[in-house]
């Protein structure tokens, strides 16, 4: 069974870059039965898709964050990582590493990153 | 983007009683290729990561139990939990992914009367 955990500071200063790490378990990351996503919640709020990479390195991302998100992909690791360049307080959130084949499923814990000087 | 709306925000059920939750996406997410929809649901409990529910709008996730249905067509969709049980308790949320940006509904809050 595929399991998922995210990894990364858990706070980031205004303007820099958040990066996060999610170790996949239980499986090869390029079986591609999945692509590989990132999800987003901040507190007391909905769910956003940041975007999502496949096995090939092809991206699709949210183009609301497409200017500053970037996937990544490492085999070797079994891992795929996010980037999101100059950050806010709206980046405040749980962010969350996800494998999807139809539907999200399955998701890591969640990382909660927060945003401040 | 499409946008998912779900009504109602928040409900209040009686144990055993049925919960009905709606879904309206701004356009159609019926894939022609295959004649299903492209729509799910989750259910996430506080400090947890949602759990998937149902997907192609109908169909249940193996291990979730029965009292959970999902159904509709096109741009009208809805979840109905028969008979709600303490343990249902929980934030459900649509999700469609007929295309990118995939997009979530906001949520609607299910708590017991």
């Amino acid at each position: 069974q595929v399991q998922l955990q995210e990894s990364g500071p858990g706070l980031v200063k205004p303007s820099q870059t958040l990066s996060l790490t999610c170790t996949v378990s239980g499986g090869p990351i390029s079986s591609g039965r999945y692509y590989w996503s990132w999800i987003r919640q901040p507190a007391g709020k909905g769910l956003e898709w940041i975007g999502q990479i496949y096995i090939s390195g092809g991206t699709n991302y949210n183009p609301s964050l497409k200017s500053r998100v970037s996937m990544s992909v490492e085999t070797s690791k079994n891992q795929f990582s996010l980037k999101l360049t100059s950050v806010t307080a709206a980046d405040t959130a749980v962010y969350y590493c996800v494998g999807e084949e139809i539907g999200f499923d399955p998701w890591g814990q969640g990382t909660l990153v927060t945003v401040s000087s | 983007d499409i946008v998912m709306s779900q009504s109602p925000d928040s409900l209040a059920v009686s144990l055993g009683e049925r919960a009905t939750i709606n879904c309206k996406s701004s356009q159609s997410i019926l894939n022609s290729s295959n004649n299903k929809n492209n729509l799910a649901w989750y259910q996430q409990k506080p400090g947890q990561p949602p759990k998937l529910l149902i997907y192609w709008a109908s169909t249940r996730e193996s291990g979730v139990p029965d009292r959970f249905s999902g159904s509709g067509s096109g741009t009208d969709f809805t979840l109905t939990i028969s008979s709600l049980q303490a343990e249902d308790v929980a934030v459900y949320y649509c999700h469609q992914y007929y295309t990118t940006p995939q997009t979530f509904g906001q949520g609607t809050e299910v708590e017991i009367k």
